[in-house]
């Protein structure tokens, strides 16, 4: 069974640092795909950024980027130039190609920004 | 706005009770999700549904159930509530079934069971 782990459950950064939020995964399979999803106060679930495991590049969204260490099984997301808005919840998850598996969390890291 | 729309956003009820939660797929995904969020599991998946067939089940108690319908949208009922079922359901939905296919998340039905 997949398992996604999120080790820090609250983080601070200053308005305009870059900040790394970190995620490790744990399957057998070879096929998966690592998501971001951030989760603001007002509750709605917003995708971030995908990382397939076959990517050979580290995927980029504007300001997001997944910093993707296959062997050690870390897909980290660095959030550049962090901005108020940013403070949120934010979801690590995962999907392996094995059947109908579905997206599998972690239990979410909250960042606040500080001007 | 992700297209997902959840239904009522809020509910609140007492133990012992039946509600509905309804969820409306974005136009064209054949997949829907059903999660749930509470403050000491995090986000536990429930049910799958592709096309109107059960694909997948978690964490899903026995009194709970879900549907999926011909028009695509999909309820989740629960029944006999108790204190500890009050979370956050989320729906979700998505084109496909690969393994690279995101979900777009309703706004969630916030249930309190008193």
């Amino acid at each position: 069974a997949q398992k996604i782990t999120q080790t820090q459950p609250g983080m601070f950064v200053q308005e305009k640092e870059a900040v790394t939020l970190d995620c490790t995964y744990d399957t057998s399979d070879q096929s998966y795909g690592l998501f971001w999803y951030k989760q603001p106060s007002s509750g709605e679930m917003i995708f971030l950024i995908y990382q397939g495991s076959y990517d050979e590049q580290n995927a980029t969204e504007g300001r997001y980027s997944l910093n993707f260490q296959k062997a050690r099984k870390s897909a980290n997301l660095v959030i550049s130039a962090s901005q108020l808005g940013d403070s949120a919840m934010y979801f690590c998850a995962m999907r392996v190609n094995s059947g109908n598996t579905p997206l599998v969390f972690g239990k979410g890291t909250r960042l606040s920004v500080i001007a | 706005d992700s297209g997902v729309t959840q239904t009522p956003k809020h509910l609140i009820t007492a133990t012992g009770q039946r509600v509905t939660l309804r969820c409306s797929p974005r136009s064209g995904d054949l997949s829907v999700y059903w999660y749930q969020q509470s403050l000491d599991q995090g986000l536990q998946f429930l049910i799958h549904y592709y096309n109107g067939e059960e694909r997948a089940k978690g964490n899903i108690l026995e009194r709970f159930s879900a549907q999926q319908f011909p028009d695509l949208h999909s309820e989740l009922n629960l029944s006999s509530l108790e204190l500890g079922d009050s979370a956050l359901y989320f729906c979700a939905s998505s084109g496909g079934q690969e393994v690279g296919e995101k979900l777009f998340f309703g706004s969630g039905t916030q249930l309190s069971v008193l």
